[in-house]
């Protein structure tokens, strides 16, 4: 079984470039959820959607940060403009539909590593 | 609201020595609680998780975890680490619900095992 994917594993912009991230879960986990690590802090939650509608987005920074699930399969999470401060690892899970998703846990992928120079 | 603090951010043990990485929580309602290591390079893979019962739990990699609900701790524990038990390792918290929620993350615990 596949696991969550996470393209591009490094990227490195300019200020003021706009950014696309994608997210590819586990097939079958409606429950995908953004995470952000900025250097030296703690994992943040951004959002979480189920299939495709957005759950919860109240870890979302700013209204640079646009993320979308269409059809309910991948994910894409875009930064326009970036800035500085959106440097880290921007990590990507999915779960099981429901309670089943809290028992088994949340499957992480590798992440992807934004620069903003 | 909820938060967890994972009161080391590096641990540095000998090989084949017992470690305990602490984590404790605040939270005003029941929770699940889990470990995460991140290997270099790697993605976040979870070792073990609390959900109820014994409060005693097993993970990979011969890792186990005491849930202290008095204390409010988790802490993580192995007899004996190895090498390759060189990582960063997350503690985190969510309260559950059907449709899922995120989880809360302690700032991290970086494992250094030397020979």
């Amino acid at each position: 079984e596949a696991g969550v994917t996470q393209f591009p594993s490094h990227s490195v912009i300019e200020k003021g470039q706009t950014v696309t991230l994608r997210c590819d879960p586990i097939s079958g986990h409606d429950n995908l959820y953004w995470y952000r690590r900025v250097m030296g802090k703690e994992i943040k939650f951004l959002l979480h959607f189920v299939k495709e509608s957005k759950q919860d987005e109240s870890g979302m920074p700013n209204n640079r940060f646009l993320a979308e699930r269409t059809g309910g399969t991948y994910s894409t999470l875009k930064v326009q403009p970036a800035e500085l401060e959106d440097s880290g690892v921007y990590f990507c899970a999915s779960s099981q539909p429901g309670l089943a998703g809290v028992v088994d846990g949340q499957y992480f992928g590798p992440g992807t590593r934004l620069t903003v120079t | 609201a909820q938060s967890v603090t994972q009161l080391d951010s590096q641990v540095p043990v000998f090989e084949e020595a017992p470690v305990e990485l602490r984590c404790n929580y605040s939270s005003s309602v029941s929770v699940y609680l889990f470990w995460y290591v991140q290997y270099p390079n790697q993605g976040l893979q979870l070792l073990l998780k609390y959900l109820s019962g014994s409060t005693l739990v097993k993970g990979i990699n011969g890792f186990e975890a005491e849930f202290n609900k008095s204390q409010t701790s988790f802490h993580l524990r192995k007899p004996s680490v190895h090498i390759s038990d060189t990582a960063e390792y997350f503690c985190a918290v969510t309260w559950g619900g059907q449709a899922g929620t995120a989880l809360i993350f302690g700032k991290g615990t970086t494992l250094s095992v030397s020979s």
